[in-house]
């Protein structure tokens, strides 16, 4: 059971480069939640679907999309890279009224 | 959701129980208390969760007051693996996913050989 994957685990991008992150999870769960983190710093939430079709942003949601392709994947997308997103990102998912959260590997994501 | 308030770090010795407070004076009736740990570069790892009764589970125990304005994580037999920033955090009962956790800055746990 892989759970909650993602990738790539790491990228480095120029300046004004785009990238998408990929995540899929394999437990049939309905929510999906994009987070990242600076170093030394907590989670913060960027965006999350309650279910397939559905996204809403989250605490930190300028300057990236994110698509629900199906009830399994959950991609984010830098259009523009800065060196302010430079960060790790955590894609996670649980399923409606549960509460445990689920969490991937992380993406590590250098912007230069 | 309530606010929580955890100390930045705590220390604590191989073999001994390791307890970690988490204030949320603020929690309502129908909010329960999560516990999530993040051991150094992996994703955060849910633990165990509780509303007023006291919880175990074969990670931990939760021990909540009987006002619920405060709560302490227990690691029975803390290891070197139990080294981990540990977070505390309230969320409605009534939940249907669509609003996601919001994580503090939790407690910075150090086990020490």
């Amino acid at each position: 059971n892989a759970g909650v994957t993602q990738t790539p685990k790491f990228q480095v991008l120029k300046t004004g480069q785009s990238m998408t992150l990929q995540c899929a999870q394999d437990m049939n769960h309905n929510s999906m939640y994009w987070y990242r983190q600076d170093p030394g710093m907590g989670l913060r939430l960027i965006y999350y679907s309650a279910s397939e079709g559905t996204t809403d942003k989250g605490e930190v949601p300028n300057g990236y999309n994110v698509s629900r392709l199906n009830k399994r994947e959950f991609s984010l997308r830098l259009e523009s890279a800065a060196p302010s997103q430079t960060s790790v990102y955590f894609c996670a998912s649980s399923e409606a009224r549960r509460f445990s959260i689920y969490f991937g590997e992380g993406s590590w994501l250098t912007v230069v | 959701d309530a606010k929580t308030t955890q100390p930045p770090s705590m220390d604590c010795a191989e073999g001994r129980a390791a307890n970690l407070p988490c204030n949320h004076s603020t929690i309502s009736g129908n909010e329960y208390v999560y516990w999530y740990r993040q051991i150094h570069s992996q994703g955060p790892q849910y633990i165990i969760h509780g509303l007023k009764n006291n919880e175990t589970n074969e990670m931990a125990s939760l021990i909540i007051t009987e006002d619920r304005k405060s709560s302490t994580l227990i690691l029975p037999h803390a290891t070197l693996r139990d080294t981990a920033v540990y977070y505390c955090i309230v969320r409605p009962i009534m939940d249907t996913g669509r609003r996601a956790l919001t994580f503090g800055s939790g407690t910075r746990l150090q086990v020490q050989p």
